[in-house]
């Protein structure tokens, strides 16, 4: 199995929920992003980790949560979350974060109800 | 802060027809990297194809080639002889050279193929 892979695909859970997107590369990749893809807008960075340190949190609210526990696996930590939280959620990763180029996972459809 | 535009929402081409997209940017930066990402149904970004600011020559990826225009900041993909599997939504991207860089993301085209 090569390149990147999220799980779940799909995810539909509610306010007081508390659940977790996975993401594992398989490219011996030190860099690793989240997303967040909303219709109509332009994607929005919202976590990166560089050799499993996150360098950047774009002004995400704390109920998102990510962690790294090696450089080949992402996780995004979710709980109590809103409605406007429903999006599509890519996981990537890249060479190291100088590389030019971002491999992106299929994403999950978070649904929040 | 660089901003990537895309103006068109939706195109749509004819099987085997050629089509180009548009996409301008804005930066104050010399050297930086522009890309075009396809996304279909499945959702997965795909790289199609990469343009390095420094080089003039246009970047070509068999079907898929740039017209990089970097006086007037403009970055359009045209692609050849379209087949029905090129329908998706396409993103182009604008990432600078610096170690903290990260990709800017135009809102997205989707393009249909019509047989």
């Amino acid at each position: 199995e090569t390149g990147v892979t999220q799980t779940p695909r799909h995810l539909v859970m509610g306010m007081t929920n508390k659940k977790s997107l996975k993401c594992e590369q398989h490219l011996g990749h030190n860099a690793m992003y989240w997303y967040k893809q909303s219709a109509k807008k332009p994607l929005e960075l919202m976590f990166v980790y560089s050799l499993e340190e996150r360098v950047e949190n774009n002004s995400v609210p704390s109920r998102f949560s990510p962690e790294c526990p090696n450089s080949s696996h992402l996780f995004l930590h979710l709980h109590t979350l809103q409605p406007e939280d429903s999006a599509l959620y890519l996981c990537a990763s890249s060479q190291d974060r100088t590389a030019p180029e971002a491999f992106f996972g299929q994403g999950t459809r978070l649904t929040v109800v | 802060a660089q901003t990537v535009t895309q103006s068109q929402p939706e195109m749509s081409v004819q099987e085997a027809e050629t089509v180009t997209l548009s996409c301008t940017y804005d930066t104050s930066e010399s050297d930086y990297y522009l890309f075009w990402y396809k996304q279909p149904p499945s959702r997965q970004m795909i790289l199609v194809i990469r343009q390095e600011a420094y080089k003039q020559q246009n970047a070509t990826e068999n079907r898929f080639s740039v017209n990089f225009q970097k006086a007037a900041k403009s970055f359009s993909l045209k692609i050849s002889d379209s087949q029905l599997g090129d329908a998706a939504m396409y993103f182009c991207a604008y990432r600078s050279t610096g170690a903290n860089s990260k990709l800017t993301f135009g809102k997205g085209i989707t393009l249909s193929v019509r047989p």
